[in-house]
């Protein structure tokens, strides 16, 4: 099975700031990676499918990029709606792997 | 306006059984594979099962196999699972979610979610 390594566990961020956020599957994975964010008590919500998409409604400032084993999600600007936790996921199979979420916190 | 409602959950027994049901609007239902997410108290996210559009396939996660089954109603819009010899660590929020066309594995609707208690 494909594991999927996030890093780091928790990143301390202040507003504006720009944020990197990586994610690593332990095989190539070409680019069938998905960001999503979750914020307290409330539903994930799919931010980036395909490493790089952009799912509609979803604002600018975050982007996708990697490929094969190696991706990052990044924040050009943080809000102050962006403190949430963060998963990237594997998929285009019949059972999508998590990694173990990234949780970005207001310094 | 896509919308999926989860129920069912609750405190059940260790060995015990539960059904969660998850009703669909605002899109063919017909026409999507639908999946099973929990997460565990305070944990991430894991993908517990999912059905193709027909009910002709159905994948379960490892953990899961022999206990879980799930199954979908296309006249109704309604997927279920149902949940057999319910353990402690089967303890989560339960979310109903979307795979979208082309994109097998990923979510793009989600349910709110119910939570399921394993406790005696």
């Amino acid at each position: 099975d494909i594991q999927m390594t996030q890093s780091p566990s928790t990143l301390s961020a202040s507003v504006g700031d720009r944020v990197t956020i990586t994610c690593r599957a332990s095989q190539s994975i070409s680019r069938w990676l998905a960001w999503y964010q979750q914020k307290p008590g409330k539903v994930p919500n799919l931010l980036i499918y395909e490493a790089s998409s952009l799912e509609s409604g979803v604002p600018s400032r975050f982007s996708g990029s990697g490929s094969g084993t190696e991706f990052t999600l990044t924040i050009s600007s943080l809000q102050s709606d962006d403190f949430a936790t963060y998963y990237c996921q594997h998929y285009n199979s019949h059972a999508g792997t998590f990694g173990q979420g990234t949780k970005l916190e207001i310094k | 306006e896509v919308q999926l409602v989860e129920s069912g959950g609750g405190l059940v027994q260790p060995g015990g059984s539960l059904r969660l049901s998850c009703g669909a609007s605002g899109f063919t239902f017909s026409s999507y594979w639908m999946s099973w997410v929990r997460q565990a108290p305070g944990e991430g996210l894991e993908w517990v099962a999912n059905i193709k559009q027909d009910g002709s396939e159905k994948y379960f996660v490892d953990s899961v196999k022999g206990r879980f089954t799930i199954s979908r109603d296309n006249a109704k819009n309604s997927v279920s699972l149902q949940m057999n010899s319910l353990r402690v660590e089967d303890t989560a929020v339960y979310y109903c979610a979307r795979e979208p066309t082309g994109q097998r594995g990923l979510f793009d609707k989600w349910g709110q979610g119910t939570l399921v208690t394993v406790s005696s």
